[in-house]
């Protein structure tokens, strides 16, 4: 299996612009997770899915953010408009139903000036 | 807010010393789980220890946890230059599918 995959790598973006994070779970994952990573705040779970249904969306910080999973294979989070304050590292993860641990993917690196 | 909290926020080693790293926690869990992260990537599962267990034993990595006073320790032996990464608990809050996780401890082990 691949693993997570998440596109892009790194975004550069200006400030007011649209941003749009990819993830493709592992296959068979029922669960996908959304966190962010900065230096200041670690590790934050923003949103998570289960069956592609939002079931806690209590860590997105604003309306600017939001997530969506259109099907098993595929989400998106999308920060509109963007700011410097968002500048960080996203993260995907998913797990499966039984499963306890999450497997991450390689992370988005966004730089918004 | 942050569940976990590790303890040291850095380490710094000689390859082949142990390095012990300690996690506090605030609420009930199911479970607590150890991950490590390379410089640049992404999270990656090391080992989890149930709230029935006392310790837990991985290859080079020992956990034990203790629940009464609500933390846990992971020990690497005879620690390695590519044992260098950042190392994070992670607890679930007795939720099943939420993790919390913890700053981390940035380990460094020098050649």
């Amino acid at each position: 299996d691949a693993g997570v995959i998440q596109s892009p790598r790194h975004e550069v973006t200006e400030m007011g612009q649209e941003v749009t994070l990819r993830c493709k779970p592992i296959s068979g994952h029922d669960y996908l997770f959304w966190y962010r990573q900065t230096m200041m705040r670690g590790l934050e779970l923003l949103i998570y899915f289960n069956n592609n249904v939002p079931i806690d969306d209590s860590g997105m910080p604003e309306d600017r953010f939001s997530a969506k999973m259109p099907n098993a294979s595929f989400s998106t989070l999308k920060i509109q408009p963007s700011e410097p304050r968002d500048s960080a590292v996203y993260f995907c993860a998913s797990r499966g139903t039984g499963l306890e641990t999450q497997y991450f993917g390689p992370g988005t690196r966004l730089l918004v000036l | 807010s942050q569940q976990g909290e590790e303890d040291p926020q850095a380490l710094s080693i000689q390859e082949g010393e142990n390095a012990t790293m300690n996690c506090s926690y605030k609420t009930s869990i199911n479970n607590l789980q150890w991950y490590r992260q390379n410089s640049g990537r992404g999270l990656v599962h090391l080992i989890l220890i149930r709230s029935n267990e006392r310790e837990k034993h991985s290859g080079r990595l020992r956990v034990t946890l203790d629940t009464s006073k609500k933390s846990s320790s992971l020990l690497i032996t005879a620690s390695r230059a590519a044992d260098t990464a950042s190392y994070f608990c992670a607890t679930d809050g007795g939720s099943n599918y939420k993790l919390t996780f913890g700053k981390g401890t940035l380990l460094t082990v020098n050649p």
